[in-house]
């Protein structure tokens, strides 16, 4: 069946940097676009960013850009968020997420279990 | 960017209730609309996709509706197990935007 598996998160300091991975199985990972949703404490889901099937494409979102990186090892089965210069802002839960359908927009149908990443001094 | 903006933001409800939560979008985004639900410490859930088709396994309780820029998720009788947090999204255009969230509270 489809599991993803989030790890990397953590406690870092501001203006630091981390590698979100998420390790997934079940499905042929190379022809899924992905993305990283993030939740801060008590808030809302915020989409962060994306990254299509062929890895040729990505989107981020605005508060993020220029900072995080988002990658996919279709060899290896494994997405990853490369986080640099983060902020207070930046702590939340972090879900790595599937599209639906392949090959066209679509919304999550599958999520990982989440990771928290704490930026604090 | 497309804000969508749900209402109302908490709804307190009883078991056996029929209860509607309203998703608006900033702009036209078709049927490319879809709702979750999360309950704490969990992983959000996909219920609905494309404003009306039902995810596998989702009970026909949950119905969605609408196009355009107006739509509804309703849950026809409400069960213990629908207590949480719904959020609706937008899969027109990237950043795929999600609503802030309405919490469905026991009453």
């Amino acid at each position: 069946q489809v599991q993803l598996v989030e790890s990397g998160g953590g406690l870092v300091k501001p203006g630091t940097s981390l590698r979100l991975s998420c390790a997934v199985s079940g499905f042929s990972f190379s022809d899924y676009h992905m993305a990283w949703i993030r939740q801060a404490p008590g808030k809302g889901l915020e989409w962060v960013a994306y990254i299509s099937g062929s890895a040729t494409t990505t989107y981020y979102a605005d508060s993020v850009k220029g900072r995080f990186t988002i990658s996919k090892d279709n060899a290896k089965n494994t997405l990853h968020l490369q986080m640099n210069s983060l902020k207070a802002e930046d702590t939340a839960v972090y879900y790595c997420a599937r599209d639906k359908f392949v090959g066209s927009s679509s919304p999550s149908d599958s999520w990982g279990q989440g990771t928290l990443v704490t930026v604090s001094s | 960017d497309i804000q969508m903006t749900q209402s109302p933001s908490t709804l307190s409800a009883s078991v056996g209730d029929r209860v509607t939560i309203t998703c608006r979008a900033s702009q036209y985004i078709n049927k490319w609309l879809a709702w979750y639900q999360q309950k704490p410490g969990k992983a959000p859930k996909l219920l609905i996709y494309k404003a009306s088709n039902l995810e596998s396994g989702v009970p026909s309780r949950f119905s969605g509706s609408g196009s355009g820029t107006e739509f509804t998720l309703t849950i026809s009788s409400l069960q213990p197990d629908d207590f949480a947090t719904y959020y609706c999204q937008q899969y027109n255009s990237y950043l795929y935007t999600f609503g802030q969230g309405t919490k469905l509270e026991i009453k």
